[in-house]
């Protein structure tokens, strides 16, 4: 059972459509993470939050708008989407401040958009 | 830049040993790590190297020179279910932060 929680695990939208996605981390963790993972390609780090604040945004489009309410939650909200934004969305936290801390992930949204 | 490489693919036998290379150019160096990746699931961590050297952990090891910007994970006594992704990513300096940056993976098929 892994201590980050991701909801929904699977999501279809069409390109019109507003959705988000729900991460949830149960460790205590100050830094939460979304990562991009598409097929034949690395796993792209998208957002960082460190104690709830915004720290990177790596070149994100704006159709991709996250949100850090608290250290244990954070949000990813989707809205025009395109096909090519069908991937698996993982959600990531680490304790920031100790250099050998594991990012722990969650089992991922696997986004389709039609 | 940001730039970690791995094989794409790997194939090994049931019961052997088998090394995944991993060789990194990154602007800063704060750790390697190891994570494996179960088609469908989350990544999960293996292993962390900051030192050079050595980390056994069981049947993995890993491996770690920095002068080189080189890191290799050892499987031993391969079983089935080590059928999976290997991705190896190295934690950097960046923006006050340090967010672990990842290669593309490398997916190991253990055949009988």
């Amino acid at each position: 059972e892994t201590g980050v929680t991701q909801t929904p695990r699977h999501l279809v939208m069409g390109m019109t459509n507003k959705k988000s996605l729900k991460c949830e981390q149960h460790l205590g963790h100050n830094a939460m993470y979304w990562y991009k993972q598409s097929a034949k390609k690395p796993l792209e780090l998208m957002f960082v939050y460190n104690f709830k604040e915004q720290t990177e945004n790596n070149s994100v489009p704006s159709r991709f708008s996250p949100e850090c309410p608290n250290s244990s939650h954070l949000f990813l909200h989707l809205h025009t989407l395109q096909p090519e934004d069908s991937a698996l969305y993982l959600c990531a936290s680490s304790q920031e401040g100790s250099w050998n801390t594991e990012a722990f992930f969650g089992q991922g949204t696997r986004l389709t958009v039609v | 830049g940001q730039n970690i490489d791995q094989p794409t693919e790997m194939t090994a036998t049931e019961g052997a040993i088998v090394q995944i290379n991993c060789t990194y150019q990154t602007s800063g160096f704060n750790g390697l790590f190891w994570y494996q990746q179960h088609a469908g699931e989350a990544p999960t961590f293996l292993s962390y190297n900051v030192l050079d050297g050595l980390e056994e952990k069981g049947r993995f090891s890993s491996f770690l020179s920095r002068s080189k910007g080189y890191s290799y994970l050892l499987l031993k006594e391969l079983q089935m279910k080590d059928s999976a992704s290997y991705l190896c990513a190295v934690r950097a300096s960046r923006s006050g932060n340090t967010p672990l940056v990842f290669g593309k993976g490398t997916r190991l098929s253990v055949i009988a």
